[in-house]
């Protein structure tokens, strides 16, 4: 199956500073990629729905100042995490939709940011 | 808001066929039915997509009624390593699926 990468898979950032997260489709273009948010013993959250070459759409109650996200390419999506503080600690996971007679999704690795 | 309802937890033993049920009342035309699996601190993994009727993997099968308003996931002999968190979701594949809070698996020996 395709296969979705994530860079890094960890990350330890102090608080105030920005980190970037790397959404990768390997082997097949994705003109939609998804990020989730998920805290522990929870389900994931929609954080927002990028789409290639276009401002992504976020969720309610998702801060898009604060989390930038770029869909440069087919194959790469960016969430950054601007600003960061202890509370964005989490695990950050992207997936993205080979839509080609197939409605499967693929989901990364996830990336867990712990803030300090 | 979700727009699945699964059982939170479920337990079985090693061997066990485990059926998982999933309601999607209001799921639409356009909708396939996806499960997977996820454990902990990775990514959601795929384990069978179906539309209608029975669809078969090596891993599961998916069993959807006419009416298309639940489905079943079935792991014929599970084992230990079979242990998460098994997530039901609908959605056309181009737009965002929404989690609902899954069920945990927990197999004992």
């Amino acid at each position: 199956g395709a296969v979705v990468s994530q860079h890094p898979s960890w990350v330890i950032c102090k608080s105030g500073t920005s980190v970037k997260i790397e959404c990768r489709s390997l082997d097949f273009q994705a003109t939609t990629m998804f990020w989730y948010r998920q805290f522990p013993k929870q389900s994931l959250m929609l954080m927002a729905t990028s789409n290639e070459g276009s401002k992504a759409t976020y969720e309610q109650g998702v801060e898009k100042d604060k989390f930038l996200i770029n869909h440069a390419s087919l194959t790469l999506s960016t969430l950054t995490v601007t600003s960061a503080h202890p509370e964005d600690s989490s695990f950050y996971i992207c997936s993205a939709s080979e839509n080609r007679g197939r409605f499967e999704q693929y989901f990364g690795p996830g990336t867990r940011l712990t803030v300090t | 808001l979700a727009k699945t309802t699964q059982p939170i937890s479920m337990d079985s033993y090693e061997g066990q066929e485990v059926n998982i049920t999933c309601s999607h009342n209001n799921i639409a035309t356009n909708d396939y039915i996806t499960w997977y699996q996820q454990f902990p601190s990775q990514g959601p993994r795929f384990i069978i997509q179906g539309y209608k009727t029975k669809v078969t993997n090596e891993v599961a099968s998916l069993f959807i009624p006419a009416d298309r308003k639940s489905s079943t996931l079935s792991l014929p002999r599970v084992s230990l390593s079979d242990t998460a968190v098994y997530y039901c979701l609908v959605g056309d594949g181009g737009t965002a699926l929404i989690f609902g809070k899954g069920t945990t698996l927990s197999v004992s020996s």
